[in-house]
């Protein structure tokens, strides 16, 4: 069974500019949650789309947005883009949902955005 | 709120000593708690999880055991190899709400 992929696993931008991630979770996966990863602030969650909605949110700016296809498949957006924006982005899917008591996470590759 | 404080690296150890990672965690309720691994340029692969307490999560000779009383998560391998080099990310999750990780803890070992 094929992994979590994200598309593009590397992208460079300028400030100001907007950015569109793509993540594409296992097959029957149904939940699909986003990560950013710093060297300063470590891992950090974004947000969590289950069956098209967001379910759960981080605590990020509203420059930072996703969304949830029919087919499971997830994008995030961020918009005007910043420096500190720079980040491997990471995406993770989920059988069920977080909601299951254990449920475990399995993350794709990430998308490595460099914002100058 | 929640919390994983796992203990700072780098930890540098020669091929075949052991390993031990500290994990700790504060949780409101009964976390799930899992160590992923992460490869140098590569995303997260799950090592091991624990669901409850005096769960043992074990896989390619790593084990953790799910303590409540001292709600610690520590890793251990007996011996390490060249190939464990890597980031060690100690996580909890409860039901309902994203994974809560550690620092990351990065392990180097030598021939």
């Amino acid at each position: 069974k094929a992994g979590v992929t994200q598309t593009p696993r590397y992208l460079i931008k300028t400030r100001g500019q907007q950015v569109t991630l793509s993540c594409s979770p296992i097959s029957g996966h149904r939940s699909v949650s986003w990560y950013q990863q710093t060297p300063g602030q470590g891992l950090q969650f974004l947000f969590e789309y289950f069956s098209e909605t967001q379910r759960n949110k981080g605590n990020f700016p509203g420059r930072f947005s996703g969304r949830q296809f029919s087919n499971s498949r997830s994008e995030m957006n961020v918009s005007t883009l910043e420096l500190g924006d720079s980040a491997l982005y990471l995406c993770a899917s989920t059988l069920a949902g977080g909601t299951g008591f254990g449920e475990t996470q399995y993350f794709g590759p990430g998308t490595r955005l460099l914002v100058l | 709120g929640n919390s994983v404080t796992q203990m700072e690296g780098p930890v540098t150890l020669s091929e075949e000593a052991f390993l031990t990672i500290n994990c700790t965690y504060t949780a409101t309720g009964y976390p799930s708690l899992f160590w992923y691994v992460q490869y140098p340029g590569e995303g997260l692969q799950l090592l091991l999880k624990a669901t409850k307490a005096d769960d043992k999560g074990s896989n390619k000779g790593f084990e953790a055991t799910y303590r409540k009383e001292t709600t610690s998560f520590h890793l251990e391998k007996g011996s390490v190899q060249v190939s464990d080099s890597a980031v060690y990310f100690c996580a909890s999750m409860e039901a309902g709400t994203a994974l809560i990780f550690g620092k990351g803890t990065t392990l180097s070992v030598s021939s």
